[in-house]
Order: structure tokens, then C-alpha cells, then sequence
């Protein structure tokens, strides 16, 4: 079972044009994390959101963490070539007594010029 | 941020060989780290999440005996895929976390690139 679903799994858009990527589970987080990550490299960190409803601006990128804490959404505003990449959701989750940090399953964003 | 470095970033070996992957935290105490492993095109599945000083916690399906995770300290963990086979070729990822609880933000290794011949 996949505790953290992305959708869409795949986008291609041309450059200049909006698009945003949802992130949803059944379970409450208490954070969420968005990554990005290129090919043969691991994930970099972009942003962290912690407290239900929250939204962060980063440049072009609006992450907002959903009220109940279950989702998350990443919007990006007039899309670049150098925003193709691999991007991932995740957060923590304690099973057993045993914190696990648990990725989401993924959207594959390519931007064409 | 924090700096995890993964080594090797790239090995190819023999099917039936050993290889160990080692994944440090250069400027931080890691009492928990996490092993990946992301194959083409998906996402990242944890594989088993080490915590110093005990054995690893191993995801459903993650043999312990051919994953051997070993976290002998705070700033080092190792894992060592046993009698290799091609359908362990993969990108293996390690990330290191200096919280075990609330709001935790992981630091992740450049990756291992594994090749089984």
C-alpha cells in the first residue's frame, strides 16, 4: 500500500504555462516535504510545510499543506525549461515505534521550450 | 542544509560478489538513517530504516540476510548487498535524519549507482 499518492504520475507542458502536482494520503502527516530530484542524483530538499493550511511561496513554487494535514500541493507559475525533473512528496510515519520517512510515488515533470 | 556523502557513486561487479555502500553525515549526528532503493523512472521504496546502535527495521519484502545494513555510529551507516544478482541492479539512496520524531527533513546521499554483470 502506498501511504502517499501523486498525481499526475507524468506532465509534459510547454514552457510559460502553469501546473500543479497533488500529493494525497489517507493518514495525517505531521509534515510534509516536496523534492526534486535530476536523474543519477539523490532528492533535494525544496520545501517543508508543517501546520495545516499552510502555504509557502518559494520563486515561482506554492506549496500548501491541506487542512487535515493529509495532502499537499505543489503550483508552479509560468513553467521553465530548468524545471524538469523528478518531483517527490514525503514525510514520517510511525509504524511499530519505528519512525520511517516515506516517499510519495512520484510526478515526472518535463517543461518544453 | 546538512551534508550526506553516499560512496561509492557508481560500482559494477560481478554476479555473486558483494557490495558495501556507505553513507556518512559530515556535519551532523544521524541517529537514524534510511536506505532507499529507486529503480528507473519510479519512486524512492524504503528498504529499512537503521537507527545506531540497533538492528535495522526492514520494509516488507526487504530481505535482511542480502540487505545488511549495519549503523555503527552517528555519523555512518553501511549497506551491503549480498551475493549480487542482475535483478539488484538499481540506484541505492541513503538519507540521514538527526531527529527521530516530529517534522523530520532528511538529508539525502548523492546515490549508488549498482551494476551486477
Amino acid at each position: 500500500t502506498q501511504l502517499l499518492e501523486q498525481s499526475p504520475q507524468f506532465l509534459s507542458i510547454q514552457e510559460g504555462e502553469n501546473l500543479t502536482v497533488y500529493c494525497n494520503s489517507s493518514s495525517v502527516f505531521s509534515s510534509l516535504q516536496w523534492y526534486r530530484q535530476e536523474p543519477g542524483e539523490g532528492p533535494v530538499l525544496l520545501v517543508t510545510v508543517v501546520t495545516g493550511g499552510e502555504v509557502k511561496k518559494l520563486k515561482r513554487l506554492t506549496f500548501q499543506f491541506g487542512d487535515a494535514r493529509k495532502d499537499s500541493s505543489l503550483h508552479i507559475t509560468a513553467a521553465q525549461t530548468g524545471d524538469t525533473g523528478l518531483y517527490l512528496c514525503a514525510g514520517d510515519r510511525l509504524e511499530s515505534g519505528t519512525y520511517k520517512y516515506i516517499f510519495g510515488t512520484g510526478t515526472r515533470l518535463k517543461v518544453l521550450a | 542544509g546538512a551534508v550526506v556523502s553516499q560512496h561509492p557513486s557508481r560500482v559494477i561487479c560481478k554476479s555473486g560478489t558483494s557490495v558495501k555502500i556507505e553513507c556518512r553525515s559530515l556535519d551532523f549526528q544521524a541517529t537514524t538513517m534510511f536506505w532507499y532503493r529507486q529503480f528507473p523512472k519510479q519512486s524512492l521504496m524504503l528498504m529499512a530504516t537503521s537507527n545506531e546502535g540497533s538492528k535495522a527495521t526492514y520494509e516488507q519484502g526487504v530481505e535482511k540476510d542480502k540487505f545488511l545494513i549495519n549503523h555503527a555510529s552517528l555519523t555512518l551507516s553501511t549497506l551491503t548487498v549480498t551475493s549480487a544478482h542482475p535483478e539488484d541492479s538499481s540506484f541505492y539512496i541513503c538519507s540521514a535524519s538527526a531527529l527521530r520524531g516530529r517534522n523530520t527533513e532528511a538529508f539525502f546521499g548523492q546515490g549508488t549507482r549498482l551494476t551486477v554483470v
